[in-house]
């Protein structure tokens, strides 16, 4: 079945735009994580999504949000851009069941987001 | 929130096993230890995963100690595809804390 496809690939923005990243999980997974990559700090949760509530959360200011819709599909959204947010941004997608065989997350090929 | 420790990276000759390990001194009970490997800044790719038992799949074997305290992981035969950043991750209510890695360069 179709991989975690993330949507779009690489993207440009200025300081103080706004983006939208998409997301379209495995057929069958109700869960999305979102993950920030960049050199200095690595990869960093952003925060969980299972059927359309946000669960977990990590510890990124409130320009980062995101959403879940009905089909599972995520979208993360970065307002007020900065310029250390350029990094690559990875989604995941689980059955969403933590302490359980069945958990394991399959990551996207990510959106590459440069700011400028 | 670091929940894991690794060497920051490890060399290993094609063709010999890589042993990569991994210390998770404050794991609970119902956690589950993943690993996961990254090329070239791609979406991190799944390994293997394990609570108590030792695991092995057509990739790779999972070792973890009785005290659940740490972890190998066993790449039996390195190839030059296998160089990577493999990651070791406590899987806390969903959150996948991923630490720093190891940066295993397999050798010719």
């Amino acid at each position: 079945k179709a991989g975690v496809t993330q949507t779009p690939r690489y993207l440009i923005k200025t300081r103080g735009q706004q983006v939208t990243l998409s997301c379209s999980p495995i057929s069958g997974h109700r869960s999305v994580s979102w993950y920030q990559q960049t050199p200095g700090q690595g990869l960093q949760f952003l925060f969980e999504y299972f059927s359309e509530t946000q669960r977990n959360k990590g510890n990124f200011p409130g320009r980062f949000s995101g959403r879940q819709f009905s089909n599972s599909r995520s979208e993360m959204n970065v307002s007020t851009l900065e310029l250390g947010d350029s990094a690559l941004y990875l989604c995941a997608s689980s059955l969403g069941f933590p302490g359980t065989d069945k958990n394991i997350q399959y990551f996207g090929a990510g959106t590459r987001l440069s700011v400028l | 929130d670091a929940k894991t420790t690794q060497p920051p990276s490890m060399d290993c000759a094609e063709g010999r096993a890589a042993n990569l390990p991994c210390n998770h001194s404050t794991i609970s009970g119902n956690e589950y230890v993943y690993w996961y490997r990254q090329i070239h800044s791609q979406g991190p790719q799944y390994i293997i995963h394990g609570l108590k038992n030792n695991e092995t799949n057509e990739m790779a074997s999972l070792i973890i100690t009785e005290d659940r305290k740490s972890s190998t992981l066993i790449l039996p035969h390195a190839t030059l595809r296998d160089t990577a950043v493999y990651y070791c991750i406590v899987n806390s209510r969903n959150q996948f804390y991923f630490g720093t890695g190891t940066s295993l360069t397999v050798i010719p």
